[in-house]
Formats: structure tokens, C-alpha cells, sequence
């Protein structure tokens, strides 16, 4: 079983629409969660992070947080074109950055 | 700030050559990361310091990879000799104690 699990997609949403983009990993000890954002040929851009578990809100993003099954997810409302690209959920056993692994991230695209 | 910076961007050569991959941190940044990103295996870490101490290197693939820190502001990423299956982007990226971590551009590398 692989530490962070995504699916590759490629997800297809409607522009305007909810995408929701999913994240499973292994280690119960893990304590923090980020999505980054990367488009082709360029580097990763951080989205979000979150520790606690729930819902935390930024603009148009959410993310969610559930350690009792291991998930994280992000939404993003009212999609745009402009939001295509690959998600990659990463995740730490300590609060903080230090040593995240990814998932394999999960290829969207949002359809005009 | 001006972000995480490297170089060279785009590095062509020959099987056997020796590469050097340029890392400049964001300033006040204890933590610097080394990346590789390929379509098979994601993006995976190669080593990682805090304070310019190596703390983690068990990603680097094999003794052709070698990485340094001399100082706060500056790290190298060596590979010598070259191989053709070296061809990857290479990303660096820094982190605070606590706090996300952001990448730089990346190096792409092609090795003839």
C-alpha cells in the first residue's frame, strides 16, 4: 500500500461546477496535510494546508480533514479553466513541512 | 521575496558528464529539499537539511548523487557520472520550522 494514495485521473468537471479532488494515506501518526497545485511544465504551488480535523476554507478551495479514516480532500467551487492542472496531496507525521510525501497527484480538468 | 531560485533551468549532456544543480533558499528558510519529479515515479525526495545539515538522505539513489550545503543561502545537487535514466526535472525547495514548503522552478535535465 502506498503512504498517500490519489487517483490519477484525469477528473473532468464542468466549468462552474464542484471539483473534489481525494487523498488517502497510511500512517495514523500523520499530522499535516497540504495540497499544492501544478501545472504543466511548472513547479508545484501550495494551495492549502490543514492540521486539524474538518472543513478549512480559503477563497474558493476547502479542504477537509478526516484522521479517523485517513482522508483528505479538497473542493474547489465554482471551477474555472484555469484551475486544470495536477493536485498533489502531501502529508507529515510531524505539524510542519519537513520530509512530505506525496501522492502521485490527481490530473483535473475543467471543461468551459 | 524572490522565491526559491535555481540553476541552471534546462541542462542538456552527455552519458558520463558530470552535473551541478544550483540551489538558493528563501531567506530566513532552516529547511532546504531536493526533489526528483519523473512520470513514473513522482515526485520523490532525495535528501533533505535543516540548518545546512544533511538530516535525510536515504532518497538519493545511488553514490552518483551527492548533495551539499556550505552555507545558509546556497546548496548543490551533483551527479557524477551521468546516466541516461538520471533524466528528470529536479526541483529544490525550502520550509521554516513550521510552515508549508515552496519549490522553485526546477531544473530540467536531459542526459544524452
Amino acid at each position: 500500500q502506498k503512504e498517500v494514495e490519489q487517483n490519477s485521473g484525469p477528473l473532468s468537471v464542468p466549468e462552474g461546477a464542484i471539483a473534489s479532488l481525494n487523498c488517502t494515506y497510511s500512517d495514523r501518526g500523520s499530522q499535516s496535510f497540504f495540497w499544492y497545485r501544478q501545472y504543466s511544465g511548472k513547479s508545484p504551488e501550495l494551495i492549502m494546508f490543514i492540521y486539524s480535523n474538518g472543513d478549512k476554507e480559503d477563497g474558493r478551495f476547502t479542504a477537509q480533514l478526516n484522521k479517523a479514516s485517513q482522508y483528505v480532500s479538497l473542493l474547489i467551487r465554482d471551477s474555472q479553466p484555469s484551475d486544470s492542472a495536477t493536485y498533489l496531496c502531501a502529508v507529515n507525521r510531524v505539524q510542519g513541512a519537513q520530509k512530505l510525501v506525496f501522492g502521485q497527484g490527481t490530473r483535473l480538468t475543467i471543461n468551459p | 521575496d524572490a522565491g526559491v531560485i535555481q540553476s541552471p533551468r534546462h541542462e542538456v549532456t552527455e552519458m558520463g558528464q558530470e552535473v551541478t544543480l544550483r540551489c538558493k533558499p528563501i531567506s530566513g528558510h532552516d529547511y532546504l529539499f531536493w526533489y526528483r519529479q519523473t512520470m513514473m515515479r513522482g515526485l520523490e525526495l532525495l535528501i533533505y537539511f535543516n540548518n545546512n545539515v544533511p538530516i535525510d538522505d536515504s532518497g538519493m539513489p545511488e553514490d552518483r548523487f551527492s548533495a551539499k550545503m556550505p552555507n545558509a543561502s546556497f546548496s548543490t545537487l551533483k551527479i557524477q557520472p551521468s546516466e541516461p535514466r538520471d533524466s528528470a526535472v529536479y526541483f529544490c525547495a525550502s520550509s521554516g520550522l513550521v510552515g508549508p514548503q515552496y519549490f522553485g522552478p526546477g531544473t530540467r535535465l536531459l542526459v544524452l
